[in-house]
């Protein structure tokens, strides 16, 4: 039982680039949504979903897109990375209770 | 605009000290408030949470007051340790973010206990 994972641990992006950062639960949790960790600012919510097809906005959606096919995985694409973009992003898992789950981070430099 | 503010930014205490990390918050419909601890280079881990219809909970050297009537919950440690030394969350979640039920974290403390 690996919980929640997220690959990759590390990852530097130029200015532009497009990349997806990967999310896998197999605890079956129905909701995940996807944290960006900024120092002094907390955790900030960018996507969530409550089930497979179903995804909303958190706070800071801009410049991410997520989808959910499976209730296992939940990924999210930056589309044309910024330097704002540079930040520790943690996707969450939680079940039926509001005890939330959250995956090791990664953390992503963007040039 | 910070829902739940959260002071001090860093703390440093003694070995066997007690720690005391305080938030307030302005929504008065969250009805739950975890507390998270992060290690470095790790995810944020649920530590305690507690509802607003009780005014404190223990577990273990972990305690959470919680005033409602002033918005305020704060995170006690007793016999603080070097191993306590992480980054602490308070958070709240609003029932208005229906079932969802989405984290609003507050900006987080650096605890640093000294052996």
């Amino acid at each position: 039982n690996a919980g929640v994972t997220q690959t990759p641990k590390f990852q530097v992006l130029k200015t532009g680039q497009s990349m997806t950062l990967q999310c896998a639960q197999d605890m079956n949790h129905e909701y995940m949504s996807w944290y960006r960790q900024d120092p002094g600012m907390g955790l900030r919510l960018i996507h969530y979903s409550v089930g497979a097809g179903i995804t909303d906005q958190g706070e800071v959606p801009n410049g991410y897109n997520v989808s959910r096919s499976t209730t296992e995985d939940f990924p999210l694409r930056l589309l044309s990375a910024a330097p704002s973009q540079t930040s520790v992003y943690f996707c969450a898992t939680r079940q039926r209770t509001d005890e939330q789950y959250f995956g090791p981070g990664t953390r992503l430099t963007v040039t | 605009q910070q829902q739940v503010k959260q002071s001090p930014q860093s703390l440093i205490v003694q070995k066997g000290g007690i720690s005391i990390i305080n938030c307030a918050y302005e929504n008065t419909a969250f009805d739950y408030f975890p507390w998270y601890q992060q290690f470095p280079g790790k995810g944020p881990a649920l530590l305690i949470a507690i509802r607003p219809d009780v005014s404190e909970k223990k577990e273990g050297r972990f305690t959470i007051s919680f005033n409602k009537s002033a918005k305020q919950f704060s995170l006690h440690i007793m016999d603080s340790q070097p191993g306590d030394s992480a980054t602490y969350f308070c958070a709240a979640i609003s029932p208005s973010s229906g079932s969802a039920r989405q984290l609003t974290f507050g900006s987080g403390t650096q605890l640093t206990v000294l052996p």
